[in-house]
């Protein structure tokens, strides 16, 4: 069970748009602490996309697009294509009663139909 | 531009200790975080812990009681050990670049390492 809660997959058909939600607590997310996204390909190592909640590092097309709002945080595709298919991970800091630690979502699966 | 690479052994037997370095080239090991990431197969990410260029740590309080990140100044290299594995810590193990702005921003390939006997 992740302290940070990802759909495990979504999918839309090429042109669309698809939305992941990562909904952290009062300890992570509603803490303050910023969100950051991965991309992963299989066998890959997983890529920085969004860092500080909003912002592309240089290289990352405008179509994806990072939000982050009280104890949630989402991830935008907009103009769905091909080779966005691949797996998402969403990231913070969690200040919790456990140990203060960096933790990962479970991850989403994105599908282009 | 910084470049990581994982070096050690692909496999170790339960009960034993997991060591691992990481090669740091095109830049100095002396600013920044240094990370442990590992993906367990089929798995999602689980952070294991950094080392800031300082010496001082930050372990996942799962894995606190097994785990060591050390720093080899010398070589530009850091390091893992995770003591008293089991087949549960079976994983690629990425060694990464990371700092409170910009997350982590650079990782090595990753080592599949296996636990068995």
């Amino acid at each position: 069970q992740s302290v940070l809660t990802q759909p495990p997959s979504v999918s839309a058909a090429p042109g669309q748009k698809v939305t992941i939600s990562c909904t952290g607590s009062s300890s992570n997310l509603g803490a303050g602490y910023d969100v950051y996204w991965y991309q992963q390909f299989p066998e890959t190592a997983p890529k920085l996309l969004i860092y500080s909640n909003s912002n592309r590092p240089s290289g990352v097309p405008d179509r994806f697009s990072g939000s982050k709002s009280g104890t949630s945080a989402s991830l935008a595709i907009t103009g769905l294509q091909a080779e966005d298919e691949a797996d998402y991970y969403c990231q913070s800091y969690d200040s919790g009663l456990g140990g203060a630690s960096w933790v990962f979502g479970g991850g989403t699966k994105v599908t282009v139909l | 531009q910084v470049q990581l690479q994982e070096s050690g052994p692909g496999l170790v037997k339960p009960s034993e200790t997991l060591s691992l370095t990481c090669t740091v080239s095109g830049g100095s090991i002396s600013s920044d975080y240094w990370s442990w990431i590992r993906q367990s197969p089929g798995k999602g990410l689980e952070w294991i812990g950094y080392i800031y260029y300082s010496g001082s740590t930050n372990y996942n309080p799962s894995l606190k009681s097994r785990v060591t990140i050390s720093l080899v100044t010398s070589t530009n290299q850091f390091s893992l050990r995770l003591k008293s594995v089991t087949a549960a810590d079976t994983a690629v193990y990425f060694c990464a670049r990371q700092d409170w702005t910009h997350g982590v921003d650079t990782w090595g390939p990753g080592a599949l390492i296996t636990v068995s006997s």
